[in-house]
C-alpha cells in the first residue's frame, strides 16, 4: 500500500516560469517530509524539507508547502531553470519508527 | 558527497542464482536502507538497519535478506533471483541525529 501518493508522473514548464510538485500521504505517523531530485544514472539527492510543526520552509528558488489537515505537501520551484529538468521524489518519515517512504516520483521538464 | 560506496555498480545475473550487494559507508551513520527502484513505482523499501545486526522489514521484502555485522557495511542478499527482482537498487544511510537520508550511486541488477 503507498503510502506517499505523487499522482502526475510528469510536468512541463516553461523556463522562468513557476514550477508546482504535488505529494498526498496516508500516514498520520509522519512528522518529517522531504523532496528528493533524480538526474539519469545518479542517485537521489536531497533538496528540502519540512517538519510536521512548520507549513512552510523556503529555500532560495525552492519552497515547501505543508497542510497537514489534507496530508498534503507542495514543492514550488521559482523560477524555473532548465537545470532543474529532473525526477522529483516526496518523501515521508516517521522519525520513531526510522523508515522512510517515498512516492512514485513526478518527471519535471523546463523548456527553455 | 557523502561517503557511500555500492558495488557492483551492474550485475546481469541468470534466474535462481543467489546475488549480493554490497553497500559500503565511511560515515558511521547509524540508519542504512535498501531501496529499488522501478518504473512507476518511484523508491520502494526493501529492508533498513538501525544498528549493527539490527535490521527491520520495508514494504517490499519478500525474496530478500540483509545482514550488517559491521557499522560500515550493509549487505542486501537475493538467495534464488527471479526476473522480478530486475531493478535498480540504492542504498541509503542517515544519522542518528539527522533527518535527511543520502543516497548511493545505485546498482543495475538485471535477472535473466
Amino acid at each position: 500500500d503507498q503510502q506517499v501518493k505523487q499522482n502526475s508522473p510528469s510536468l512541463s514548464v516553461q523556463e522562468g516560469r513557476i514550477s508546482i510538485l504535488n505529494c498526498d500521504y496516508t500516514n498520520s505517523m509522519f512528522d518529517y517530509f522531504l523532496w528528493y531530485k533524480k538526474y539519469p544514472a545518479e542517485g537521489p539527492t536531497f533538496l528540502i524539507s519540512i517538519s510536521s510543526i512548520k507549513d512552510k520552509n523556503e529555500d532560495g528558488r525552492f519552497t515547501v508547502f505543508l497542510n497537514k489537515s489534507a496530508k498534503h505537501l507542495s514543492l514550488h520551484i521559482v523560477p524555473s531553470q532548465p537545470g532543474d529538468s529532473a525526477v522529483y521524489f516526496c518523501a515521508a518519515s516517521d522519525i520513531q519508527n526510522n523508515d522512510m517512504r517515498f512516492g512514485a516520483g513526478t518527471r519535471l521538464t523546463v523548456k527553455p | 558527497d557523502a561517503g557511500i560506496t555500492q558495488s557492483p555498480r551492474h550485475k546481469v545475473t541468470e534466474t535462481g542464482t543467489p546475488v549480493t550487494l554490497r553497500c559500503h559507508q565511511t560515515e558511521n551513520h547509524r540508519y542504512m536502507y535498501w531501496y529499488r527502484q522501478d518504473p512507476g513505482h518511484g523508491l520502494r523499501l526493501i529492508h533498513y538497519s538501525y544498528g549493527v545486526k539490527d535490521t527491520d522489514k520495508g514494504e517490499v521484502s519478500d525474496g530478500y535478506s540483509v545482514s550488517r555485522s559491521k557499522t560500515e557495511d550493509f549487505l542486501l542478499t537475493l538467495e534464488s533471483a527471479t526476473s522480478s527482482q530486475t531493478s535498480v537498487y540504492f542504498c541509503a544511510i542517515r544519522d542518528s541525529s539527522g533527518t535527511e537520508a543520502f543516497f548511493g550511486q545505485g546498482t543495475r541488477l538485471t535477472v535473466v
